[in-house]
């Protein structure tokens, strides 16, 4: 299984409603990224959980809440969000560093597409 | 923040003909990335690269890397209209952190 499932597949929020993106991987990998990426644009790294601990928060605004329950669950809690936030986020997975340095070729979601009204 | 420019952001050929993409980046890195991503979806792994390596190929992909020049370089030979997609070349440079480049937008014509 080399999938990563991203649900749901788009969400419409409104700016006080709270909401929650997730992630589910089911290949051992020990490193998950959530990325953001508007139209046109590459995607950007908000957060990256490395062995269920986050090791990267690329400044992303306290509007955006990561959580990772177990090695193969991530979330994206969302809260008070603005029109501007709205983008396709994505989540990856990859085998991620250990006391040997392993690939980090990541296996990426077909993304949630978040629309913020 | 984003490492790697991809050039040039916008690519249209022939089915058949050869597609060059060119990536720049700023700092140094263990490895570089390609991933193809087609419209609105997710990104697909093409291939990796390390630093201490020069040129890979796979299938009918062929990666440069010059770490003088911080460039790499994606060829794809005899391309099809199925390879239209925006391909993104990404650095990772000691940590689990994988940047992202611009993008080029390759389109081929059937």
């Amino acid at each position: 299984d080399t999938e990563v499932t991203q649900t749901p597949k788009h969400l419409v929020m409104g700016m006080t409603n709270k909401k929650s993106l997730k992630c589910e991987q089911h290949m051992g990998h020990r490193a998950m990224y959530w990325y953001k990426q508007k139209a046109k644009k590459p995607p950007e790294l908000m957060f990256v959980y490395s062995y269920e601990k986050l090791s990267i928060n690329e400044s992303v605004p306290s509007r955006f809440s990561p959580e990772c329950p177990n090695s193969s669950l991530l979330n994206l809690h969302l809260h008070a969000l603005q029109p501007e936030d709205s983008a396709l986020y994505l989540c990856a997975s990859s085998q991620g560093y250990a006391r040997r340095r392993r690939s980090t070729e990541a296996f990426f979601g077909q993304g949630t597409r978040l629309t913020v009204v | 923040s984003q490492q790697g420019e991809e050039d040039p952001q916008a690519l249209s050929i022939q089915e058949g003909e050869n597609a060059t993409m060119n990536c720049s980046y700023k700092t140094s890195i263990n490895n570089l990335q390609w991933y193809r991503q087609n419209s609105g979806r997710g990104l697909v792994h093409l291939i990796l690269i390390r630093s201490n390596e020069r040129e890979k190929h796979s299938g009918r992909l062929r990666v440069t890397l010059d770490t003088s020049k911080k460039s790499s370089s994606l060829l794809i030979t005899a391309s099809r209209a199925a390879d239209t997609a925006s391909y993104f070349c990404a650095t990772e440079g000691g940590s689990e952190k994988l940047v992202f480049g611009k993008g080029t937008k390759l389109t081929v014509n059937p």
